[in-house]
């Protein structure tokens, strides 16, 4: 299937743990982004990376970095995680100037 | 449902009918505008996009238009099915890297 895709899909920490979002694309595309979706449904961007280089950093505690190996992969790590952290994070990936298309999610609850 | 405890603005329509979600945009900048449906557990998920240069765009069963003029925005969605029940957000791109930004989110509920 061609898609974007996100593992794991459930995330549950305890504060203070470091973890890892990945996310991948088959799609081709050469920008690819993470948001964050709040208990209010609000999504909001965190970063964007185009070929393999940040080009958005939203006001984003650097506890959190993402770390993008190719084109087809962008990953978020997050240190000391807080429960505040918790919340539903979507990568998207976009081609040229075309729309951007949303992985599935990956709720992290954060105890 | 998920949608409670959410205090977004919610739409009822009876199935079959019309259904109408507005949106508000910030940035009279702002170039490119999508609308994305979000079902419950899953990604936002593209139904149509709309470029300044356009006030109207038709897709299947559903229409975008925009207004420049009072920076506006709605979705219209013809004879809505059960289906068609999510939470419905505008979302416009400013900038370098064609960052999305978005709007709070409406749900639309379909009645059967």
């Amino acid at each position: 299937d061609t898609a974007v895709s996100q593992t794991p899909k459930y995330l549950v920490t305890q504060m203070g743990n470091d973890k890892s979002i990945k996310c991948e694309q088959n799609l081709g595309h050469d920008t690819m982004y993470w948001y964050k979706q709040d208990s209010k449904k609000f999504l909001k961007i965190m970063f964007s990376y185009n070929n393999k280089e940040l080009i958005i950093n939203e006001t984003v505690p650097n506890r959190f970095s993402p770390k993008s190996p190719d084109k087809a992969h962008l990953n978020l790590h997050i240190n000391s995680l807080e429960l505040g952290d918790s919340a539903v994070y979507f990568c998207a990936s976009r081609k040229g100037t075309d729309t951007q298309y949303f992985g599935p999610g990956t709720r992290l609850t954060v105890l | 449902g998920e949608s409670v405890g959410l205090h977004l603005p919610t739409l009822s329509v009876q199935e079959g009918d019309n259904s109408i979600i507005n949106c508000a945009y910030s940035n009279s900048a702002s170039d490119y505008f999508i609308w994305y449906k979000q079902e419950s557990g899953k990604g936002p998920q593209f139904i149509i996009d709309i470029r300044s240069n356009m006030d109207k765009r038709q897709g299947q069963r559903v229409t975008v238009l925009l207004n420049k003029t009072v920076k506006h925005l709605s979705l219209q969605i013809a004879a809505t099915q059960p289906g068609d029940s999510a939470v419905y957000f505008c979302a416009e791109s400013r900038g370098y890297g064609n960052k999305l930004v978005f709007g709070a989110g409406t749900i639309l509920r379909v009645k059967s």
